[in-house]
């Protein structure tokens, strides 16, 4: 089985500050973990994604994450928050290998900023 | 703009109803997948297809069924509607089996009144 749980549904930070939104997740097997993005009235795009390699990974629009085994989660940050960053995030995680998984969603965040 | 396509984008109907929403997957894309978007349950995963063939199955209700055609369009069939279907149902695509990088359409809002 595979989880995760995102903590707080909402988060507000202001604008230049830093934006961390967490995510900590449950799998048997060694997991991908993703974040995507959903700005309002449009489809989730996808933010970063943690295979294998690296732990700290950079995705799009100056967010990383970085993998930690030991605690099981995957935190998004970026150092310095815009306006433009108003939307809502999904954690995801797939198990890996272990036969096939479905990739599964976390319940988001909304992140609103504050000017 | 992702390249995956579904239609319509808003659809009102009423209780009892039976409804079809369209998905056209991104060019190359063999999976298909099928999600529902509402407040109070998150993102839940439908169904996947991939190259016409079912992959993997959700949380996915007897009364909808889905379907991926020879040309890799997709349609969600939606019957005997109820209040508690009005959501955002989200098609995304991916180029493998396993999805780790999907990209989603624009939605569709169901509205069952």
């Amino acid at each position: 089985a595979q989880s995760v749980t995102q903590l707080g549904s909402h988060v507000s930070v202001s604008e230049g500050a830093l934006v961390l939104l967490r995510c900590n997740y449950s799998s048997s097997v060694p997991p991908y973990l993703f974040w995507y993005v959903q700005y309002p009235n449009q489809g989730l795009q996808l933010l970063l994604k943690y295979t294998t390699g690296a732990t700290l990974v950079k995705g799009i629009n100056g967010f990383e994450a970085e993998f930690k085994k030991s605690e099981t989660s995957f935190h998004l940050t970026k150092p310095s928050a815009h306006m433009s960053d108003a939307a809502e995030y999904f954690c995801a995680v797939r198990g890996h290998p272990g036969g096939y998984q479905k990739v599964t969603f976390g319940i988001g965040t909304k992140l609103q900023v504050i000017p | 703009d992702s390249g995956v396509t579904q239609t319509p984008k808003h659809l009102i109907t009423a209780t009892g109803q039976r409804v079809t929403l369209r998905c056209s997957p991104r060019s190359g894309d063999l999976s298909v997948y099928w999600y529902q978007q509402s407040l109070d349950q998150g993102l839940q995963f439908l169904i996947q297809y991939y190259n016409g063939e079912e992959r993997a199955k959700g949380n996915i209700l007897e009364r909808f069924s889905a379907q991926q055609f020879p040309d890799l369009h997709s349609e969600l069939n939606l019957s005997s509607l109820e209040l508690g279907d009005s959501a955002l149902y989200f098609c995304a695509s991916s180029a493998d089996r396993d999805g780790d990088e999907q990209y989603f359409g624009p939605g569709t809002r169901l509205t069952v009144t």
